[in-house]
């Protein structure tokens, strides 16, 4: 089967610093993206990770780890419009399985 | 580049009717996938279109069904809706399979009453 965890929600202070974790077990693994989706729109693309290891983005980074099943993502220097909700997407060779997502308030 | 179009933008339907949903992939992109997402929930794949052929699909039943044109675009058609069917349908293209970044429409919002 496929299974993929991620916190509800989260809330963090402008500035701050925020990490969201993402347990996953799926088959046929190709990598794994991030997404962000604001409330009412259509997810945009944050990252895409295949190998193990960090991949830094500005203010966003990603992290995989193949063997554990597990990535994060690294939210940096925050801002007010950060408040979204952040889906991890294992993809497959045809497609992209979604948690539910974690839903991130920052607050001033 | 107009990007990921989808039509309509809402709309409503009956318990029992049928519904065609409607995807211009963007500029280059020659795969086309389809995701339905319940409020508050991650969106759940459908079935992926690459040369006019269905080459995956999700956890969905019958009632949902698709066609992928020879300029790419796609439809996605569900019959005999159902309550449950009121979700946001999103598109995404993408060029060939996998292991690409995938560009989603802004979505129909379909409510089925």
């Amino acid at each position: 089967g496929q299974n993929i965890d991620q916190p509800t929600e989260m809330t963090a202070t402008e500035g701050a610093i925020v990490q969201i974790n993402c347990t996953y077990q799926t088959s046929g693994f190709n990598g794994l993206f991030w997404y962000q989706q604001h409330a009412g729109e259509a997810p945009t693309f944050l990252s895409y990770n295949v190998l193990d290891g960090l991949e830094e983005k500005g203010r966003f980074s990603s992290f995989l780890s193949r063997s554990k099943g597990y990535s994060y993502l690294l939210l940096k220097e925050l801002q007010m419009k950060d408040s979204a909700s952040y889906l991890c997407a294992p993809g497959g060779y045809n497609k992209l399985i979604f948690g539910a997502g974690t839903r991130l308030a920052v607050h001033p | 580049d107009a990007g990921v179009t989808q039509s309509p933008t809402h709309l409503i339907k009956t318990r029992g009717q049928q519904v065609t949903l409607r995807c211009s992939p963007k500029s280059g992109h020659d795969t086309v996938s389809w995701y339905q997402q319940a409020l508050g929930q991650g969106p759940q794949f459908i079935f992926q279109y690459y040369e006019e052929e269905e080459r995956q699909r999700g956890n969905f039943p019958d009632r949902f069904s698709g066609h992928q044109f020879p300029n790419y675009s796609s439809e996605l058609n569900v019959n005999a809706l159902l309550l449950g069917d009121s979700a946001l349908y999103l598109c995404a293209s993408s060029w060939g399979q996998g292991g690409t970044e995938a560009f989603f429409g802004q979505g129909t919002r379909l409510t089925v009453v």
